[in-house]
């Protein structure tokens, strides 16, 4: 079945650093992944749409400078906290989708655990 | 986006027993999907129930879905420790793959 990988698993890092979050699509082309934040015990919470070959669109609330997001090729989006603070911790989490027909669910990564110092 | 509810927000049931959790939803759908999530996981896809079916099956479990209510149900049967996770419903619905998410169930399963 389609896979997800996402690296890394789990990020501890001091408050400002920059951290890159990376979502492969392993065994297929994904024009489109979703970037979801899920904090401690709630539901996830979609962050943005990444497009390949195109500017990412984010839902609102979130900041794009923020969270810099690049869809360089067909099986990779890129997620970068920039400057990051305690307040960035999260768990983050993405996704994709087949393509193909309608009615296909989503598949996601194993996440990413974001401690903030 | 507005998320759906789903209750109970905890469950803790005995091992062998039958696990029930529901969704509300607010908006229409094309589907109704429902993911597992293991503590510290990513997220596994159980089943996906589309807007003209009422009731799904996949091994031990069992989704309905009842459109005119914005409701749905999933049904665990004969629990399993292994069942402890949280659990999900999603639905689409603005038909672009952006997924709602409920505020899930945390299932606990008692050896």
């Amino acid at each position: 079945g389609a896979v997800v990988s996402q690296h890394p698993s789990r990020v501890i890092c001091k408050s400002g650093t920059s951290v890159k979050i990376e979502c492969r699509s392993l065994d297929f082309q994904a024009t489109t992944m979703f970037w979801y934040r899920q904090f401690p015990k709630q539901s996830l919470m979609l962050m943005a749409t990444s497009n390949e070959g195109s500017k990412a669109t984010y839902e609102q609330g979130v900041e794009k400078d923020k969270f810099l997001i690049n869809h360089a090729s067909l099986t990779l989006s890129t997620l970068t906290v920039t400057s990051a603070h305690p307040e960035d911790s999260s768990f983050y989490i993405c996704s994709a989708h087949p393509p193909g027909a309608d009615h296909q669910p989503q598949h996601f990564g194993d996440g990413t655990r974001l401690s903030i110092l | 986006s507005q998320q759906g509810e789903e209750d109970p927000q905890a469950l803790s049931i005995q091992e062998g027993e039958n696990a029930t959790m529901n969704c509300s939803y607010k908006t229409s759908i094309n589907n109704l999907q429902w993911y597992r999530q293991n503590s510290g996981r990513g997220l596994v896809h159980l089943i996906l129930i589309r807007s003209n079916e009422r009731e799904k099956h996949s091994g031990r479990l069992r989704v309905t879905l009842d459109t005119s209510k914005k409701s749905s149900s999933l049904l665990i049967t004969a629990s399993r420790a292994a069942d402890t996770a949280s659990y999900f419903c999603a639905t689409d619905p603005f038909g672009n793959e952006k997924l709602t998410f409920g505020t899930g169930t945390r299932l606990t399963i008692i050896p």
